[in-house]
């Protein structure tokens, strides 16, 4: 089993539209979350930390569900700008990363 | 946020030469560098996972022989890609962490893109 599965995607959502994504991981172990952006031949960029609190910036919320292991990422107000690929990243412990496949989404006109 | 470099950017080779690749923290000390490669609409892949001063420890399936990664200093990381064949063309992406941090977070390089004819 993969330590993180990530939503398969892609994902074509219209401007203004809501968006989740999803990542599950294996290991009850694991520490600290993290959603990554990545833009075509670019590299992968922090998007924002995941607390078991949840966490939001602007148009972005982060949540963890520890009971049922999985992090989740909802876009509100879809820009065009937002289109990316998404990554998990799960961290076991130190020097243990774990990259989910990445989730792509476009947001159309 | 602290930031990681990589040399060069972009770097075309004739199959069966050798290419160096590096990835130098700025402004930080990185106890541990990730080497990651990429193909075109695919995800990261971790090919190996490097500790100041001792050896790199590779991902099942990447051959140690074939990439060679030092980690001289707490600033630099190399990865030399050996006999380059066109199946090496790739995205190949560093990472930086340090130890020291409150967080986990991990500082990408810019990436380089490796083509070999």
């Amino acid at each position: 089993r993969k330590e993180v599965e990530q939503d398969p995607g892609p994902f074509n959502v219209p401007e203004g539209a809501t968006v989740a994504f999803n990542c599950t991981y294996s290991n009850s172990a694991s520490q600290s979350f993290f959603w990554y952006r990545q833009d075509c031949r670019k590299e992968p960029k922090l998007l924002m930390s995941v607390y078991s609190s949840g966490n939001e910036d602007g148009r972005f919320t982060a949540q963890l569900n520890r009971a049922s292991q999985y992090i989740s990422l909802l876009i509100r107000d879809s820009k065009l700008s937002d289109s990316a690929t998404y990554l998990c990243v799960v961290i076991v412990r130190t020097n243990q990363f774990y990259f989910g496949t990445g989730t792509s989404l476009t947001v159309i006109p | 946020g602290a930031v990681v470099s990589q040399h060069p950017s972009w770097v075309i080779c004739k199959s069966g030469t050798s290419v160096k690749i590096e990835c130098r923290s700025l402004d930080f000390q990185a106890t541990t560098m990730f080497w990651y490669r990429q193909f075109p609409k695919q995800s990261l892949m971790l090919m190996a996972t490097s500790n100041e001063g001792s050896k790199a420890t590779y991902e099942q399936g990447v051959e140690k022989d074939k990439f060679l990664i030092n980690h001289a200093s707490l600033t630099l990381s190399t990865l030399t890609v050996t006999s380059a064949h066109p199946e090496d063309s790739s995205f190949y992406i560093c990472s930086a962490y340090s130890s020291g941090a409150s967080s986990y977070e991990q500082y990408f390089g810019p990436g380089t893109r490796l083509t070999v004819t």
